[in-house]
């Protein structure tokens, strides 16, 4: 497997601009997360999915973030409108519900100027 | 509501230490335990998962313990060489998902 798969790697974009994050996690994986990453707050954990149903969202910042599965194999993060505080590293992690191991993707690293 | 710390926040050592990295988290009814090593610019690389029913993993180098009833696990790194420069994350599963503590970020040098 080619491990958890996100796009774009990096992202340049203006303030109010929407932006969207993908993310494909390994197959077979029922549990699929994604994070947030600066220096000030660290790595801190967005929403998370079950069998693709959203089972805590309490980490999204604001209304302006929001994240969907449609399907076992796909995921993504919008936010809009974007503000330049939203600039940071955005991960996707996948696991298996029960056995605990998550494995990340590379980021996508967005800069909102 | 679940807290993760990291001791030290930062390391430098000569290569060929023998390191212990400790981390801490508030409560106690966790699933498993989880190490991960992030290089600068790079995602997170899984290193070792601890299992509550488990007391410790070992993958080469590196030895990880678990204490759940005292909130502690410590990872250790035996003859540390320059390549195991990066940061170093933990992270506790007590429902389904994965709370990190702030690191640890080590820097080995010749």
């Amino acid at each position: 497997d080619a491990g958890v798969i996100q796009s774009p790697r990096h992202e340049v974009t203006e303030m109010g601009q929407e932006v969207t994050l993908r993310c494909k996690p390994i197959s077979g994986h029922n549990s699929l997360f994604w994070y947030r990453q600066t220096m000030m707050r660290g790595l801190e954990l967005l929403i998370y999915f079950n069998n693709n149903v959203p089972i805590d969202d309490s980490g999204m910042p604001e209304d302006r973030f929001s994240a969907k599965m449609p399907n076992a194999s796909f995921s993504t993060l919008k936010i809009q409108p974007s503000e330049p505080r939203d600039s940071a590293v955005y991960f996707c992690a996948s696991s298996l519900v029960g056995q605990g191991e998550a494995f990340f993707g590379q980021g996508t690293r967005l800069t909102v100027v | 509501k679940q807290e993760v710390t990291q001791i030290p926040a930062a390391l430098s050592v000569p290569e060929g230490e023998n390191l212990v990295l400790n981390c801490s988290f508030t409560d106690s009814a966790i699933y498993n335990l989880q190490w991960f090593r992030q290089d600068p610019g790079k995602g997170l690389t899984s290193l070792l998962l601890i299992q509550s029913s488990q007391r410790e993993q070992t993958s080469g180098r590196l030895n990880a313990s678990l204490d759940k009833s005292s909130g502690r696990s410590t990872l250790y790194i035996a003859a540390s060489q320059p390549g195991d420069s990066a940061t170093y994350l933990c992270a506790v599963d007590n429902t389904d998902k994965l709370i990190f503590g702030t690191g640890t970020r080590l820097q080995v040098f010749p």
